[in-house]
């Protein structure tokens, strides 16, 4: 099967410091990622849609200055906090989209942030 | 709007049947997916459907009826490990997913 690998798993920082987040489909091009965040006891909420080579498309909500995601490569998109507060203090998961299978996400292992 | 509903909770015993019922009004439907998520960690796919019936795996079998817009999830032979969330989601026109809050599952001994 597909698969989605996300690093790191885990990350304490700073508040007021950045973290990047990289989400890599390991054995399929993925033309299209999506970014989640999932707070404690709540359902996942998407953040932001990656397409390969464009800019990426957010949810209402979502500062895209804030939270800047890179899908530079077909295998490789990137979320970054920038100037993270505690608030910011999630679950945030990635999933990818096989062109084949566009019905289907496959998803990542999530990274734990936890901004102090 | 688009909406997902299933129950926020249900307990169940060990060795025991649970049934997650989910029911969705989506713009579009390209098919029905279930997923299981342990505290912590990401959703793992259980099951898919795209045609009405019921689809079996094992212990785990999930049924669609695109005409009354509803699903369910069906665990039989309940064990401990299966106490998780579990998410119902549906792909819509666009191949967006659409979640649901998910269902967390208790199991009793």
């Amino acid at each position: 099967g597909a698969v989605v690998s996300q690093h790191p798993s885990r990350v304490i920082c700073k508040s007021g410091t950045s973290v990047k987040i990289e989400c890599r489909s390991l054995d399929f091009q993925a033309t299209t990622m999506f970014w989640y965040r999932q707070f404690p006891k709540q359902s996942l909420m998407l953040m932001a849609t990656s397409n390969e080579g464009s800019k990426a498309t957010y949810e209402q909500g979502v500062e895209k200055d804030k939270f800047l995601i890179n899908h530079a490569s077909l295998t490789l998109s990137t979320l970054t906090v920038t100037s993270a507060h505690p608030e910011d203090s999630s679950f945030y998961i990635c999933s990818a989209r096989d062109p084949d299978r566009p019905y289907e996400q496959y998803f990542g292992p999530g990274t734990r942030l936890t901004v102090t | 709007g688009q909406n997902i509903d299933q129950p926020t909770e249900m307990t169940a015993t060990e060795g025991a049947i649970v049934q997650i019922n989910c029911t969705y009004q989506t713009s579009g439907f390209n098919g029905l997916f279930w997923y299981q998520q342990h505290a912590g960690e990401a959703p793992t796919f259980l099951s898919y459907n795209v045609l009405d019936g019921l689809e079996e795996k094992g212990r785990f079998s999930s049924f669609l009826s695109r005409s009354k817009g509803y699903s369910y999830l069906l665990l039989k032979e309940l064990q401990m490990k299966d106490s998780a969330s579990y998410l119902c989601a549906v792909s819509n026109s666009n191949y967006q997913l659409i979640w649901g809050a998910g269902t967390k599952l208790i199991i009793k001994p």
